[in-house]
């Protein structure tokens, strides 16, 4: 089983603060790595794909960064809203590069 | 639109019984996967299918089967149910073929089944 991390498990944080996020995995035998975005109710949807050392993708206010080397990806979101509140997921694959497998999330709440 | 479709939302069952979960993708994807959620263990593999009538363990394939045998359908079966199964499932397709190429998974909205 491929042994993907992320911190914290968990975060509270107020309207306007900003704040980032951290998925790590095995450096080795690396494809690609995504970001979903899980909101209760809803299906999780995505947010990045990043394949290349180094590479920095942005959306909107949110943004993530990549390093294949040291095994780790930052996701940031500048100015957090409440309708950020969701749990965030990355995943990078394994098992030969079919198998997507997924961490434990950071479920972020944004309070008023 | 892409769509992933679930067609049970909520299911109570049994201990014992056969339980199917039924997932269509309309996206012509030759990926499918299902998934499991449990509150502190995420999404974890079960069972993935990279063309029809072929299929991978995933994770936990533990008393679970898996049947492909249209490219846009891909079932679910807990071959007798037990409480320990009772959890959130979520189907997902990506479209390509060999090893990983990046390309974006869709999910559908889950299936929540206890077993009692």
């Amino acid at each position: 089983i491929l042994n993907v991390e992320q911190s914290p498990q968990s975060l509270h944080v107020q309207e306007g603060d900003s704040t980032n996020f951290t998925c790590s995995f095995p450096s080795s035998n690396f494809y690609a790595l995504h970001w979903y975005r899980w909101e209760t109710a809803k299906s999780p949807e995505a947010l990045f794909v990043m394949t290349l050392n180094g590479d920095e993708k942005k959306k909107g206010r949110i943004s993530a960064t990549l390093n294949t080397k040291e095994g780790y990806s930052y996701l940031y979101i500048k100015g957090s809203q409440p309708e950020d509140s969701a749990t965030y997921l990355c995943a990078p694959p394994g098992g030969g590069g079919n198998k997507l497998t997924f961490g434990t999330g950071t479920q972020l709440k944004v309070e008023l | 639109d892409v769509k992933v479709t679930q067609s049970s939302r909520y299911l109570v069952k049994r201990t014992g019984e056969k339980v199917f979960l039924e997932c269509v993708q309309d996206m012509d994807h030759e990926n499918m996967f299902w998934y499991r959620q449990d509150p502190g263990l995420g999404l974890r593999l079960i069972y993935f299918s990279y063309d029809v009538k072929m299929k991978e363990k995933g994770d936990i394939p533990e008393g679970y089967s898996v049947s492909r045998e249209k490219k846009e359908r891909f079932s679910l079966i807990l071959e007798s149910a037990s409480t320990n199964q009772t959890s959130m499932y979520l189907c997902a397709s990506r479209a390509g073929t060999g090893k990983f190429s990046g390309n974006t998974i869709y999910f559908g909205e889950g299936s929540w089944l206890t077993v009692v």
